[in-house]
């Protein structure tokens, strides 16, 4: 069973720009999640999508956005791109994603220059 | 609010020698406990969890860790550390479908 699949793997960019990030989830799985790991900031919750409805957001500004396609698979995207927003974004899927194991993908490392 | 604390950032431990990796949590209601770990370069991968039941839990790659209410904790031990252990370790708690992390312990093994 392949793993969960992250594109790209790295991603430069200026400020300004916005940029779309992409999740392929494991095979039947119908939660999808995503975090944001910094060194300052650590690992911090986005928001977590289920049979392509949000059901769960963190507290980022309004810049971060995701959505759900009806094959599980997760695009977040992020306008408007400010220095802060460098970091790790990992994507991780789960059946159901109550309170159970998560899968982590290895990640989309963005630099915003 | 919830929150995670690992009070220690860095840890280095000779290869053979036992670990334990600390973690306190805040949460009201009995919590859903998780350590991740993560390779450089790599995501996380769940070690082990305890939603509840028998308090002393086993994990994958021969860690487990151990409950205690009274204390607020969830330690992380191993009793013989491998090289391949050197990693960054997270202890996370469940809150809805969410995970909230703590700031992780960075490991070292000396040979």
């Amino acid at each position: 069973k392949a793993g969960v699949t992250q594109t790209p793997r790295y991603l430069i960019k200026t400020r300004g720009q916005q940029v779309t990030l992409s999740c392929s989830p494991i095979s039947g799985h119908r939660s999808v999640s995503w975090y944001q790991q910094t060194p300052g900031q650590g690992l911090q919750f986005l928001f977590e999508y289920f049979s392509e409805t949000q059901r769960n957001k963190g507290n980022f500004p309004g810049r971060f956005s995701g959505r759900q396609f009806s094959n599980s698979r997760s695009e977040m995207n992020v306008s408007t791109l400010e220095l802060g927003d460098s970091a790790l974004y990992l994507c991780a899927s789960s059946l159901l994603g109550t309170h159970e194991k998560l899968f982590f993908g290895s990640g989309t490392q963005l630099s915003v220059l | 609010a919830q929150s995670v604390t690992q009070p220690d950032i860095h840890i280095t431990v000779s290869e053979g020698a036992s670990l334990e990796l600390r973690c306190n949590y805040s949460y009201g209601a009995t919590p859903y406990l998780f350590w991740y770990v993560q390779s450089p370069g790599q995501g996380l991968q769940l070690l082990l969890k305890y939603f509840s039941g028998d308090t002393l839990v086993q994990g994958i790659k021969g860690f487990e860790a151990e409950f205690k209410r009274s204390q607020s904790s969830f330690n992380l031990r191993k009793p013989s550390v491998h090289w391949s252990d050197a990693a960054e370790y997270f202890c996370a708690v469940g809150e809805r479908s969410k995970l909230i992390f703590g700031a992780g312990t960075r490991l070292a093994v000396h040979p």
